[in-house]
């Protein structure tokens, strides 16, 4: 059985860069699309970018200018880059593996906290 | 983006109690809709893809219709650990969205 699971600073100081590594156990990240998601405070929950082991990626439009996402398959983890961020990227951050476009698979998610 | 409408926001029901929650979406979408259930403290977790294939695990008492703009995801008989908030997401286009959710309550 696959997990995933997330790592990365709690606090993050505004205009600077958020960096958040999701760990792969019980499987590979080859062969796969790997996604970040995030969730606000108030629960609303939004894809931010995808990425298939070959470097393929698709970026939210909305956060597209500001997004990394990475993958490095030796290490079987992929990570999310977001710069220049500001309180409304004050979130739950989760990572997921697909099934097609859906997502089976989850992190238990970290919290990321941008305050000064 | 394809904006996500979910109604109602909030339901409260009893045990026993069948349930309907709706997800209207701002273009069609063919069945590239999934719902999940969300409880307090934990990740999502995928219920139903393609508006009405149950995951497996999942129990019978959910279902899933609709194609096109409208969806429906329906809980025949509302047991205890089914409180919680339920989500649809549709995957026809980047960026996938999600609904606003619908917190279902015990009455």
């Amino acid at each position: 059985q696959v997990q995933l699971k997330e790592s990365g600073p709690g606090l993050v100081k505004p205009s600077e860069t958020l960096s958040l590594t999701c760990t792969v156990s019980g499987g590979s990240t080859s062969g796969y699309y790997w996604s970040w998601i995030r969730q606000t405070p108030g629960g609303s929950l939004e894809w931010i970018a995808y990425i298939y082991d070959s470097g393929r990626t698709d970026y939210n439009p909305s956060l597209k200018s500001r997004v990394t996402i990475s993958v490095d398959t030796s290490k079987n983890q992929f990570s999310l880059k977001v710069s220049s961020v500001s309180a409304t990227d004050t979130a739950v951050y989760y990572c997921a593996r697909h099934h097609g476009s859906s997502w089976p698979n989850w992190g238990q998610g970290t919290l990321v906290t941008v305050t000064s | 983006d394809i904006q996500m409408t979910q109604s109602p926001s909030s339901l409260s029901a009893s045990v026993g109690d069948r349930v309907t929650i709706t997800c209207r979406a701002s273009q069609s979408i063919s069945n590239f809709l999934n719902w999940y259930q969300q409880k307090p403290g934990t990740a999502p977790k995928l219920l139903i893809s393609d508006a009405s294939t149950l995951q497996s695990g999942v129990p019978s008492r959910f279902s899933g219709s609709g194609s096109g703009t409208d969806f429906s995801l329906t809980i025949s008989s509302v047991q205890p650990e089914d409180f919680a908030t339920y989500y649809c997401q549709q995957h026809y286009r980047v960026a996938y969205t999600f609904g606003q959710g619908t917190k279902l309550e015990i009455k």
